[in-house]
């Protein structure tokens, strides 16, 4: 079975760019999470998207965004791009219950130069 | 503000031996997640503790959680270069099973 994908693996943006990242959850799971891990420190919560209804949000500005689809795909968007937006973006899905595991992508690397 | 702190932040042991990751959050919680993160790479699930004085065991590694105490801990037992990652524990607070909240890391390197 396909585990968690996203898309692309590696992305180079300007500042003041726009990007969107892509991710696939495993079938059957209707939870897509965001996370933003920066060299060195643990993933930090963007958004989760249930049913494609958002279900929570981090601490992130407004230029983050993401939506759900029907088939429980997941776009995050990110505009006007800063250098602090270089990171390692990551997909996690899950069943939406807190008794079992979210299971993660490969990840995005994006680079804001 | 949720705060999840690990220590240690570093870790080098010889292999054979054994030591204890302590994970401490700030917040009520009885949803904690330990996962293992290898150098470029995604974060593999590890285990899932979903009540106080829960325990799993895999292989050389034994998680445990207390939720009074506010205390995770992963054991190693007899360490072997394999177990060589960066270990995170996170806690979930919403219980939607996917808003986790991220340790600091323990960066672990076994030496022959």
């Amino acid at each position: 079975d396909a585990g968690v994908t996203q898309s692309p693996t590696h992305l180079i943006k300007t500042r003041g760019q726009h990007v969107t990242l892509r991710c696939s959850p495993i079938s059957g799971h209707k939870s897509v999470s965001w996370y933003q891990q920066v060299l060195g420190q643990g993933p930090q919560f963007i958004f989760q998207y249930y049913e494609k209804e958002e279900r929570g949000r981090g601490n992130f500005p407004d230029r983050f965004s993401a939506r759900q689809f029907p088939n429980y795909s997941s776009e995050l968007n990110v505009n006007a791009l800063l250098l602090g937006d270089s990171a390692l973006y990551l997909c996690a899905s899950s069943l939406g219950d807190s008794r079992t595991e979210a299971f993660f992508g490969q990840g995005t690397r994006l680079t804001v130069v | 503000e949720l705060k999840v702190e690990q220590n240690p932040l570093f870790l080098s042991m010889q292999e054979g031996k054994n030591y204890t990751i302590y994970c401490n959050y700030s917040t009520t919680s009885d949803r904690l997640y330990w996962y293992r993160q290898d150098p470029g790479k995604s974060l593999e699930s590890l285990f899932v503790l979903l009540s106080n004085g829960a325990v799993k065991q895999e292989g050389r590694l034994m998680a445990s959680l207390d939720t009074k105490a506010r205390l995770s801990t992963l054991h190693i037992t007899a360490a072997v270069h394999d177990l060589s990652a960066t270990y995170f524990c996170a806690v979930d607070i919403r219980h939607t099973g996917n808003q986790f909240y991220f340790g600091t890391g323990t960066s672990l390197t076994v030496i022959p």
